[in-house]
């Protein structure tokens, strides 16, 4: 069974840009979570997707936004990109939604803002 | 109340010996404590987890030990090997959330 794919994997871009990253979860896997990884703050829940509608948000400004589709795919977008938002974004799925679930992660898409 | 508190941020241990990674809590509504291994350039892997009705639980040469008055859990890795070099997170759950809060994450070397 392939795993969490997120695409792209690199992305450079420049302030005040906008982007959007893609995973694909685990076949069956229902649920959807995006976690921002950083040196200084390390793994940090950003939202949290299941059967298209989103469950949990963490503490993030309005400019991280997500979504899911109805194959449960799921995309995330940051608008206005700032310094700071450069991190390794990281896609997590699991079968359910129940908080005890394994979270099985992708490789992460490493965002560069200049 | 959300933060999970982990220690050492860095760790060397000679091949063969038990490094030991604990994490401390204070949310009681947490019911669900995995440990993430992640490699350079890879996304955390599961290595182990438990629930708080338990105190100790092993899969290969992993251990958890869970002290729930405490609040604190640890991970101990028996007869580490170099392959073993990697950084380490502890995190917690609650029911109804897939919301993991993750520890700082533990560089551990083994040296050979």
């Amino acid at each position: 069974k392939a795993g969490v794919t997120q695409t792209p994997r690199y992305l450079i871009k420049t302030r005040g840009q906008q982007v959007t990253l893609s995973c694909s979860p685990i076949s069956g896997h229902r649920s959807v979570s995006w976690y921002q990884q950083t040196p200084g703050q390390g793994l940090q829940f950003l939202f949290e997707y299941f059967s298209e509608t989103q469950r949990n948000k963490g503490n993030f400004p309005g400019r991280f936004s997500g979504r899911q589709f109805s194959n449960s795919r799921s995309e995330m977008n940051v608008s206005t990109l700032e310094l700071g938002d450069s991190a390794l974004y990281l896609c997590a799925s699991s079968l359910t939604a129940g908080g005890r679930e394994t979270q099985y992660f992708g490789p992460g898409t490493r965002l560069l803002v200049l | 109340q959300q933060q999970v508190k982990q220690s050492p941020q860095s760790l060397i241990v000679q091949k063969g010996g038990i490094p030991i990674i604990n994490c401390a809590y204070e949310n009681t509504a947490f019911d669900y404590f995995p440990w993430y291994q992640q490699f350079p350039g890879k996304g955390p892997a599961l290595l182990i987890a438990i629930r708080p009705d338990v105190s100790e639980k092993k899969e290969g040469r992993f251990t958890i030990s869970f002290n729930k008055s405490a609040k604190q859990f640890s991970l101990h890795i028996m007869d580490s090997q170099p392959g073993d070099s990697a950084t380490y997170f502890c995190a917690a759950s609650m029911t109804g959330a897939q919301k993991l809060v993750f520890g700082q994450g533990t560089r551990l070397t083994i040296n050979p």
